[in-house]
């Protein structure tokens, strides 16, 4: 049982370049969730999604876009990196409801230059 | 969602009983409270959450003080493995996503 798989693990990109992330969840989940977290803070939510071809924006969603085409994937673009978006990215899972638990991915650490 | 207090660092001894304490004086009778951890860089962690009543599971116990105002987490014998940043999160739906504040950084020491 994989879980929450995020990929890549590291990346490091250019200014102005783009590049997708890819969270992959098996666990039939609804809901899933892009973070980011910068040294010393807490995770904000950028987008998270509810269900299948549905997105939502979080706390910071400037400069990222999302697509949930399929249910056990969710994409994050990031169409023209700046430096300020150097973070470590963690993807999230749940099922809907409040007795349930979120599973969170080991992250992606992406260094803009 | 109710905000939520908590001390930006604290230490155990090992083999200790760790208690973390939560504010959340402007709760409201159907938010929960959640705790999460995170081990150095890694995703998040689920460890238990409540609504009003005591819970414990084999990981640790949360206690949630009757005006619900407040809560601790509790790891009875804290090993150096515990060693993590600790989120007491309020939630008041299951649609909403976890919102992180920048919780408690715990330190074990031996």
């Amino acid at each position: 049982n994989a879980g929450v798989t995020q990929t890549p693990k590291f990346r490091v990109l250019k200014t102005g370049q783009s590049m997708t992330l890819l969270c992959a969840q098996d666990m039939n989940h609804e809901y899933m969730y892009w973070y980011r977290q910068d040294p010393g803070m807490g995770l904000r939510l950028i987008h998270y999604s509810v269900g299948e071809g549905t997105t939502a924006k979080g706390e910071v969603p400037d400069g990222y876009n999302v697509s949930r085409l399929k249910k056990q994937n969710f994409l994050l673009g990031l169409e023209s990196a700046a430096p300020s978006q150097t973070s470590v990215y963690f993807c999230a899972s749940s099922s809907p409801g409040l007795n349930t638990e979120a599973f969170f991915g080991q992250g992606t650490r992406l260094t803009v230059v | 969602d109710a905000k939520t207090t908590q001390p930006p660092s604290m230490d155990c001894a090992e083999g200790r009983a760790a208690n973390l304490p939560c504010n959340h004086s402007t709760i409201s009778g159907n938010e929960y409270v959640y705790w999460y951890r995170q081990i150095h860089s890694q995703g998040p962690q689920y460890i238990i959450h409540g609504l009003k009543n005591n819970e414990t599971n084999e990981m640790a116990s949360l206690i949630i003080t009757e005006d619900r105002k407040s809560s601790t987490l509790i790891l009875p014998h804290a090993t150096l493995r515990d060693t993590a940043v600790y989120y007491c999160i309020v939630r008041v739906s299951g649609n909403t996503p976890l919102v992180f504040g920048k919780g408690t950084r715990l330190s074990v020491i031996a």
